[in-house]
């Protein structure tokens, strides 16, 4: 089955940028979406169909995919973005297998 | 605005069932494909299950599969996953999720706040 690969953690001092690797085999052709998950809360969807974003997310937050890398970049960091953040995608090829990356814990200096 | 909220959550013994139920809100719930996904305590994200709009289509994770079904009533606005045959690693926060797809892909978009499945002699 597919395999996505973050990294555990990641960290920022506020105000620079943070950049969040997703890792796939040729993931470049595949729709990597992105989640936001704070302590004791459901996850909140960033970003869609690589770099889109929902209605309310703010542009710090942009998304870009090629190769076999898909980039989460949060510009100009606070301390308010300090959460798990997990990359998915989508297979429906056969069956539907939906996979999830697991998971990257980004810190805030 | 869009609200889902999930019950039916609690103990139960291995081997034991349980039904989650999910009261949708604010949108209309027939339009939506939907799904149920889980996070186990500390751990990561995993999909278990999706139904289509009007229940036509219906996948699961391996994981779940011949032991979890979804289902969902369109005129009650809600969803549900029946688990039956429960293991110690199904105990996890599940949460009820809408689920867009457009072309070849999807994803989820909102999530309710979850309930929480123990399952323990």
């Amino acid at each position: 089955s597919y395999v996505l690969t973050q990294p555990p953690s990641v960290s920022v001092a506020p105000g620079q940028t943070a950049r969040i690797t997703c890792g796939g085999n040729n993931i470049g052709s595949k729709s990597v979406h992105w989640y936001q998950q704070k302590p004791g809360q459901a996850p909140v969807l960033v970003v869609y169909d690589d770099s889109d974003r929902p209605s309310g997310i703010p542009e710090r937050f942009s998304g870009s995919n090629s190769g076999n890398t898909a980039t989460l970049t949060i510009s100009r960091v606070e301390a308010g973005d300090e959460a798990d953040y997990y990359c998915q995608v989508w297979d429906s090829s056969s069956d539907l297998n939906v996979v999830f990356g697991g998971g990257t814990k980004l810190t805030v200096l | 605005q869009v609200q889902l909220v999930e019950s039916g959550g609690g103990l139960v013994k291995p081997g034991g069932s349980l039904r989650l139920s999910c009261a949708a809100s604010g949108f209309t719930f027939s339009d939506y494909y939907m799904s149920w996904i889980r996070q186990a305590p500390g751990k990561g994200l995993e999909w278990v299950s999706y139904i289509s709009s009007s229940g036509s289509t219906i996948y699961y994770a391996d994981s779940v599969k011949g032991r979890f079904t979804i289902s969902r009533d369109n005129a009650k606005n809600s969803l549900y996953l029946q688990m039956n045959s429960l293991r110690a690693e199904d105990t996890a926060v599940y949460y009820c999720v809408t689920t867009v797809v457009h072309k070849s892909t999807g994803w989820f978009d909102p999530w309710g706040q979850g309930t929480l499945v123990t399952v323990s002699s």
